[in-house]
């Protein structure tokens, strides 16, 4: 069985701060990592992911993640929040490789990021 | 560019009535999805299906049904609507591959009154 925690369901940064979007898992295989962003009115779009290479994953719009076994973790961060970030972001894990109900998506409750002017 | 289309974005129906909610990929893409969102709870799987005709339940697959004729198409169907299914639905696709990025559709808002 597989869950996501994100802590946090809204999250606040003034314009040009970091944001952190927290993030932890638990699965009983190595995991997929996935962070989704939603803009309102619309469908979930890919940040990234983390397929067992690299742990520390880059993304689109500047954000990254990293992969933390030993804390269970894949915190989303980005050094300058912009306008434009302001959306939800949903954290997510699946089975891991390839096989019968495996590419299934476990996903968090969500983040709502607010960017203060 | 991936397209996963939701045919209604809103609907209004009536406790009682038979929805469909159609979702098409044109992506031939083996896997498909519907998860149901609801504020606070996340998404959550309802069905998903791995090839024509084949299904399996989610996590939350009561009051609902599913239908694979073809693969690029995916129906989810409310065989009798009660207020509590009013939500947004999200169906998505990817391929029986490693890395298994999902792709999202729009997203359907159902209201039943």
């Amino acid at each position: 069985a597989q869950s996501v925690t994100q802590l946090g369901s809204h999250v606040s940064v003034s314009e040009g701060a970091l944001v952190l979007l927290r993030c932890n898992y638990s699965s009983s295989v190595p995991p997929y990592l996935f962070w989704y962003v939603q803009y309102p009115n619309q469908g979930l779009q890919l940040l990234l992911k983390y397929t067992s290479a690299a742990t520390l994953v880059k993304g689109i719009n500047g954000f990254e993640a990293e992969f933390k076994k030993s804390e269970t973790s894949f915190h989303l961060t980005k050094p300058s929040a912009h306008m434009s970030d302001a959306a939800e972001y949903f954290c997510a894990v699946s089975g891991g490789p390839s096989g019968f109900g495996n590419e299934k998506l476990t996903f968090g409750t969500g983040t709502r990021l607010t960017i203060i002017p | 560019d991936v397209k996963v289309t939701q045919s209604s974005r809103y609907l209004v129906k009536r406790t009682g009535e038979k929805v469909f909610l159609e979702c098409v990929q044109d992506m031939d893409h083996e896997n498909m999805f519907w998860y149901r969102q609801d504020p606070g709870l996340g998404l959550r799987l309802i069905y998903f299906s791995y090839d024509v005709k084949m299904k399996e339940k989610g996590d939350i697959p009561e009051g609902y049904s599913v239908s694979r004729e073809k693969k690029e198409r995916f129906s989810l169907i409310l065989e009798s609507a009660s207020t509590n299914q009013t939500s947004m639905y999200l169906c998505a696709s990817n391929r029986q591959s490693s890395g298994n990025t999902i792709y999202f559709g729009e997203g359907s808002w159902l209201t039943v009154v």
